[in-house]
């Protein structure tokens, strides 16, 4: 069964450092999202992505973040200058995009900033 | 905007009973989606189930059914038979059935705890 798989499982960076969280969405969905989770808090909707371009994007999801789909298969999460309250658990989703979608998740990367 | 609403925070169930684990939402629009997610310890988001608000009939999949309740706004989650692999966070997710590619709305989280 295809799945959405994320790379790294971990990240450990010091703030103001650039991460770059990647995501390889299930091969035939068109859609692909950013959610993020702070330990012990509900899942938040950071950016939603569809043909190359952002398609929604949430207050949290400011300048110092950025998405792209570099190639055919990866999808990529950039935060520029990281803080310490971007420590949170980052998970990728991906999606047909029909009406009624499921969403299906990624295993999650889990970021901390020291 | 829509909110979803999970007034349980944690919730505890024995083994081989049933458990129902509370939703609502708020919403002003006729045509939208639900779902259940599981998040076990490792922390994965796992679809359990979905229902569309079109439809009257309540969505089953195996031991987890839905009690859809579209006037009031509920959408509660029913594990029959737990096991304790069922032990994990479920969030309750709102999806807008306008356009596509919309994002999810989820719930704060009910912690479910499966003993002996």
């Amino acid at each position: 069964e295809p799945e959405v798989t994320q790379t790294p499982s971990h990240q450990v960076t010091q703030m103001g450092q650039e991460v770059i969280l990647r995501c390889v969405p299930i091969s035939n969905h068109l859609y692909f999202y950013w959610y993020r989770q702070i330990l012990g808090q509900k899942v938040e909707f950071l950016v939603s992505f569809y043909n190359n371009e952002i398609s929604e994007k949430s207050e949290i999801f400011d300048d110092q973040f950025s998405v792209e789909r570099p190639d055919g298969s990866n999808f990529t999460l950039k935060i520029r200058s990281t803080k310490l309250e971007d420590s949170a658990m980052y998970f990728c989703a991906s999606g047909r995009g029909d009406r009624g979608e499921t969403q299906y998740f990624g295993p999650g990367t889990r970021l901390l900033v020291l | 905007a829509q909110t979803v609403t999970q007034s349980q925070p944690e919730m505890s169930v024995q083994e081989a009973e049933t458990v129902t684990l509370s939703c609502t939402y708020d919403t002003s629009e006729s045509d939208y989606y639900l779902f259940w997610y599981k998040q076990p310890p490792s922390r994965q988001m796992i679809l359990v189930i979905r229902q569309e608000a079109y439809k009257q009939q309540n969505a089953t999949e195996n031991r987890f059914s839905v009690n859809f309740q579209k006037a009031a706004k509920s959408f509660s989650l029913k594990i029959s038979d737990s096991q304790l692999g069922d032990a994990a966070m479920y969030f309750c997710a709102y999806r807008s059935g306008a356009g596509t590619a919309s994002k999810l709305t989820f719930g704060t989280g009910t912690r479910l705890q499966v003993t002996l």
